[in-house]
């Protein structure tokens, strides 16, 4: 699987867009990107994923970059809640060993 | 729908004993995965299994053992617990089809420590 760079921390702002981004530059043409969140000791939860075009759920978009070696997660109004840590992975589709890769992600702290 | 349910939520182990790790899932999942968490590090993946009395090994397997002989419960065995081994251990779980994606489901965690 390609290795992910994130930074280690951000800080946002309440209420502001939050901008985390990711780094994938070895990713392989059938691997997604996926954006997993861990609030304070709980177990990950799964946030958004894509191939190559942008995606928008009802959390979160994802942006792609067109040469698909980097993506940001976009949380557009970003709240208390929202603070976490953030992991960007990259695997290939489902049906061949669906193992998540965890780094040790971006730790987003959103401030009044 | 419970999810993804995990037992214990908190153990100490004296080093040298043995236990298990429960976990259970009501989702009817294919896929079910062991996960530990050490301070400050990223998950890593201990065990998986990709259907009912199927296991395999993932990336830090050794002093664990796992089960799956029903469908819906993923055992995690540490039969001489370690120091090494204190850490908060994830269970999840999904559903696995060709050519479709479906997410990984946590439960909350069991925090383990070893004395």
């Amino acid at each position: 699987d390609a290795k992910t760079t994130q930074p280690t921390s951000m800080d946002c702002a309440e209420g502001r867009a939050a901008n985390l981004p990711c780094n994938h530059s070895t990713i392989s043409g059938n691997e997604y990107v996926y954006w997993y969140r861990q609030i304070h000791s709980q177990g990950p939860q799964y946030i958004i994923h894509g191939l190559k075009n942008n995606e928008t759920n009802e959390m979160a978009s994802l942006i792609i970059t067109e040469d698909r070696k980097s993506s940001t997660l976009i949380l557009p109004h970003a709240t208390l809640r929202d603070t976490a840590v953030y992991y960007c992975i990259v695997r290939p589709p489902t049906g061949t060993a669906s193992k998540l890769t965890f780094g040790t992600g971006t730790r987003l702290q959103v401030t009044l | 729908n419970a999810g993804v349910t995990q037992t214990p939520k908190f153990r100490v182990l004296k080093t040298g004993q043995s236990m298990t790790l429960l976990c259970a899932q009501d989702m009817n999942h294919e896929y079910m995965y062991w996960y530990r968490q050490d301070p400050g590090m990223g998950l890593r993946l201990i065990h998986y299994s990709v259907g009912e009395g199927t296991t395999a090994k993932g990336e830090v397997p050794d002093g664990y053992n796992v089960s799956r002989l029903k469908k819906q419960n993923f055992l995690l065995g540490l039969e001489s617990a370690a120091p090494s081994q204190t850490s908060v251990y994830f269970c999840a779980s999904s559903y696995e089809g060709q050519g479709k994606f479906h997410e990984q489901y946590f439960g909350p965690g069991t925090r383990l420590t070893v004395t």
